[in-house]
């Protein structure tokens, strides 16, 4: 139980595009949801936690006008990533909190050519 | 300071090695705590909670220093399959997650 899916898994855009990542929570409802970027060699970084219903809340350092968040049911929570730059190239992964500790998507390596 | 620190390793160990990783934190008003496996580019998956008292899971057992902030990770008679990165991770409030850079394991034949 308690799963999220996350898609695409794997995406490569060119610059100055935008890409749209969507999380889904499976079996559960998540009125929460956080979106972690994970650069080479580094640990998880929280870029935003996104809210049902309501703005999301970005952290330093974050763009809000270029990772744009929609929270808009209980399931489904997207980021995306717009005028893509090669250094946006990460591995993206959302995540929910369930009981006992936090669930998360299958993550998706985004590469910027 | 960082939130939470870990030995980035690697760690290489033979085949049935018991191996420990530990990880310190630096809010004292932390209040939940995880071990989280990571294989290479794939998604962090839970590998157990770590409580106060101590838990036991088969060959994996977590304790947890509120005392001295640290963490700790025992894995006995290690598999190939324990290869992974071992990601310490501690709750605070509002549900923010800090994540440690991870501990690189591989278990050697």
């Amino acid at each position: 139980g308690a799963v999220v899916s996350q898609h695409p898994s794997r995406v490569i855009c060119k610059s100055g595009t935008s890409v749209k990542i969507e999380c889904r929570s499976l079996d559960f409802q998540a009125t929460t949801m956080f979106w972690y970027r994970q650069f080479p060699k580094q640990s998880l970084m929280l870029m935003a936690t996104s809210n049902e219903g309501s703005k999301a809340t970005y952290e330093q350092g974050v763009e809000k006008d270029k990772f744009l968040i929609n929270h808009a049911s209980l399931t489904l929570s997207t980021l995306t990533v717009t005028s893509a730059h090669p250094e946006d190239s990460s591995f993206y992964i959302c995540s929910a909190r369930r009981e006992g500790g936090y669930t998360f998507g299958s993550g998706t390596r985004l590469t910027v050519v | 300071r960082k939130e939470v620190e870990q030995d980035p390793g690697p760690f290489n160990v033979p085949e049935g090695a018991t191996v420990a990783f530990n990880c310190t934190y630096s809010n004292s008003a932390s209040q939940s705590f995880f071990w989280y496996r990571q294989d290479c580019r794939k998604e962090p998956k839970l590998l157990m909670s770590v409580y106060s008292s101590g838990n036991e899971d088969g060959r994996f057992t977590a304790q947890l220093n509120r005392a001295s902030q640290y963490i700790s990770l025992l894995i006995r008679d290690s598999k190939l399959s324990d290869s992974a990165t071992y990601l310490c991770v501690v709750s605070g409030g509002a549900n923010n997650l800090f994540f440690g850079t991870g501990t690189r394991l591989t278990v050697i034949p």
